[in-house]
């Protein structure tokens, strides 16, 4: 099973810093890896697929880099709306699996 | 609008049986793969099984398999998650996904999520 670790588990950020988050795999997973982004009582919302690729209606903010077995999410300018647990998702092998997930706080 | 609503949760004890319904709208069903996620209570998210576009091949984690069975209808646009022998630890709400257009693509469309307790 591959294993994916997130880091930090939870940040407080001030509105409008930058925020990043990685994502290690235990293996080579391409870029078979996923972001989303759920806040309390809703369902996850696909930002990020395959490590780069902005998902349409995301906002620009957004964005993903890496490949191989390191990731990294960026929010670019943080705003209130953004507070949020944000997982990270690898599709390359069965089974599929999530990171533990990054609670961001707004300071 | 493309849309995924899942129904069935419930309560039910140990040992017992449950059927989750996943139905489709908006879009043309019988062309994506379906997954079923769920989370439990203050948990993070694990994904559970996989269903092919055409029901030609099925995944499960290892904790499900030999007791949850994944299917489809797809002139009715259902997808269902048949779980028997439910344990404690199946306490989760379950969401049914949709994977994107390219295999192994991210799932750019879940449910509302339904909750399954298991409890005597």
């Amino acid at each position: 099973e591959v294993v994916l670790t997130q880091s930090p588990d939870f940040q407080s950020v001030t509105p409008k810093e930058k925020v990043t988050i990685t994502c290690r795999a235990s293996q080579n997973i391409v870029s078979n890896l996923h972001w989303y982004q759920q806040k309390p009582d809703q369902s996850p919302k696909l930002l990020i697929r395959f490590a780069s690729q902005s998902f349409s209606g995301a906002p620009s903010r957004f964005s993903g880099s890496g490949s191989g077995t390191d990731f990294t999410l960026t929010i670019d300018g943080l705003e209130a709306e953004d507070a949020a647990t944000y997982y990270c998702h690898q599709s390359s092998y069965f089974p599929q699996t999530f990171g533990q997930g990054t609670k961001v706080e707004i300071k | 609008q493309a849309q995924l609503v899942e129904s069935g949760g419930a309560v039910v004890q140990p040992g017992r049986s449950l059927r989750l319904s996943c139905a489709a709208s908006g879009f043309t069903f019988s062309s994506y793969a379906t997954h079923w996620v769920r989370q439990a209570p203050g948990k993070g998210l694990e994904w559970v099984a996989l269903i092919l576009h055409d029901g030609s091949n099925r995944y499960y984690v290892d904790s499900v398999k030999g007791r949850f069975t994944i299917s489809r209808d797809n002139p009715n646009k259902t997808s269902y998650l048949q779980m028997n022998s439910l344990r404690a630890e199946d306490t989760a709400v379950y969401y049914c996904v949709r994977e994107g257009t390219v295999a192994g693509d991210a799932f750019d469309i879940w449910g509302p999520g339904t909750m399954v307790i298991v409890s005597s």
